[in-house]
This record gives structure tokens, C-alpha cells and sequence, in this order.
């Protein structure tokens, strides 16, 4: 059974552009989290989908946003990047509102530069 | 609460053991976990313990919580190079959020 996908891999991009990171989850999974993990400051809580609906957002300005497709996919835009955007993008998945214990299947993420 | 704290490196001989701390601040937390990052890669579930429990032994693994001190560790019996990675804790009242620790670096030295 397929993990838990993100595309692409790397990404480079200028001051002021705009990055969309995909994530697929685990066939099954209902619900989706993005997490920033930049240098240092482990992981930081950006937004949470389930069932298609944004359930939850971390304390990041409006320029992160996303959302959630029928097929449960998830994309994650940042707008107007600044260079401290600069870090690895991980998404995860959990079997949402039917898990027993929280467990969550992350990807290998998504590694933008910010030049 | 999203105070997860956790000391950034450790470093063992292999065959020692490794104890990985970490403090949280959310008394309501009802589940905590300890992930594992190998690197060029996502994070892993390694074991998790409900907040009702004071220990969890999984094989190698000893996982001590004390929610009086809001503290949680990770005891890894006969380290191995192997286990070199970052590992994170994490806690979670409902599953709504979940809040990671920054992250201990686990060097293990042949």
C-alpha cells in the first residue's frame, strides 16, 4: 500500500512568488495536516483538513493557505514567500475522526528554498 | 499546549542506553508519542502512551510518563547505530492539534 506522497520533492523559488506543495495521503485516510519544519524549530502546526473541510490552522499568516479535494488530496499554497519560508513542508495523514490513537503518516516532505 | 520542549542532541556509545526527555505544558493531553526521523526522511510512529499510564515497554523501548511533572522520556534499551536519528515527541488532547517537541538528535557511536 502506497504511503503518504508529496510533489515535488524540491522547490526553488524567488522572494514575492508563490509555491503550491500536493500532498496524496494513505488510501483511506479522511484527514490531512501540513506541518513547516524549518531549522531548528522542529515542527510547526499550519493547517489541518478533514473530510474536505479546513478544521484547524496554526498561528501562520493568511498568505498559507490550502485545501482539501473530494478524493481527500491536499494542497498547501504560500503566498508573496519570504525568504524565512525557506524549510521542509511535511504533510501527514490519519484516518481522521475514526482513529483510535492518533497516529499520524507523514510524508517525506517538501523542501523549498526561498532565494 | 504547543510548549513541547526537548534537548536538540544526545549522544550515546552502542549498546548503552539512551534516555530522550521531554516536558510538555498541556495538563489535558490525552495521548503523547515519540516519533522517529531517519534522514531524507518523514517522521515514523515509534510507540505512543495514553495519558492514563505511567509506562509502556515495547521491546526495546520504555516509555515513562509523569503527568504531576508534565514530563515524558523515551528509553532506548541496547542503542544501536541504527537508532541514530531525530526523534520527536508529541502530545494531543483531541486530535484536533498535535504539538511537536523540536526534536533530539540521537547520535550513536560505534
Amino acid at each position: 500500500e502506497a504511503g503518504v506522497t508529496q510533489s515535488p520533492t524540491h522547490l526553488i523559488k524567488t522572494r514575492g512568488q508563490q509555491a503550491t506543495l500536493r500532498c496524496s495521503p494513505i488510501s483511506g485516510h479522511t484527514s490531512v495536516y501540513w506541518y513547516q519544519q524549518a531549522l531548528g524549530l522542529g515542527l510547526q502546526f499550519l493547517l489541518w483538513y478533514d473530510e474536505g473541510e479546513e478544521r484547524n490552522r496554526g498561528n501562520f499568516p493568511p498568505r498559507f493557505s490550502g485545501r482539501q479535494f473530494p478524493n481527500y488530496s491536499s494542497e498547501l499554497n504560500v503566498n508573496a514567500l519570504e525568504l524565512e519560508d525557506s524549510a521542509l513542508y511535511l504533510c501527514a495523514s490519519s484516518l481522521g475522526l475514526e482513529t483510535n490513537t492518533g497516529e499520524l503518516f507523514f510524508g517525506e516532505g517538501s523542501r523549498l528554498t526561498v532565494l | 499546549g504547543e510548549d513541547v520542549e526537548q534537548s536538540l542532541f544526545l549522544s550515546v556509545r552502542e549498546g548503552d542506553s539512551s534516555v530522550i526527555n521531554c516536558t510538555y505544558t498541556d495538563s489535558s493531553s490525552t495521548y503523547l508519542y515519540w516519533y522517529k526521523q531517519e534522514p531524507g526522511a518523514g517522521l515514523q510512529l515509534l510507540t505512543y502512551i495514553f495519558s492514563n499510564m505511567d509506562m509502556k515497554q515495547d521491546q526495546r523501548l520504555t516509555v515513562l510518563l509523569n503527568k504531576k511533572d508534565k514530563h515524558l522520556s523515551l528509553r532506548i534499551a541496547d542503542t544501536q547505530t541504527g537508532d541514530s536519528a531525530i526523534y520527536f515527541c508529541a502530545e494531543t488532547y483531541n486530535f484536533n492539534k498535535f504539538y511537536f517537541g523540536s526534536g533530539t538528535k540521537l547520535n550513536v557511536k560505534p
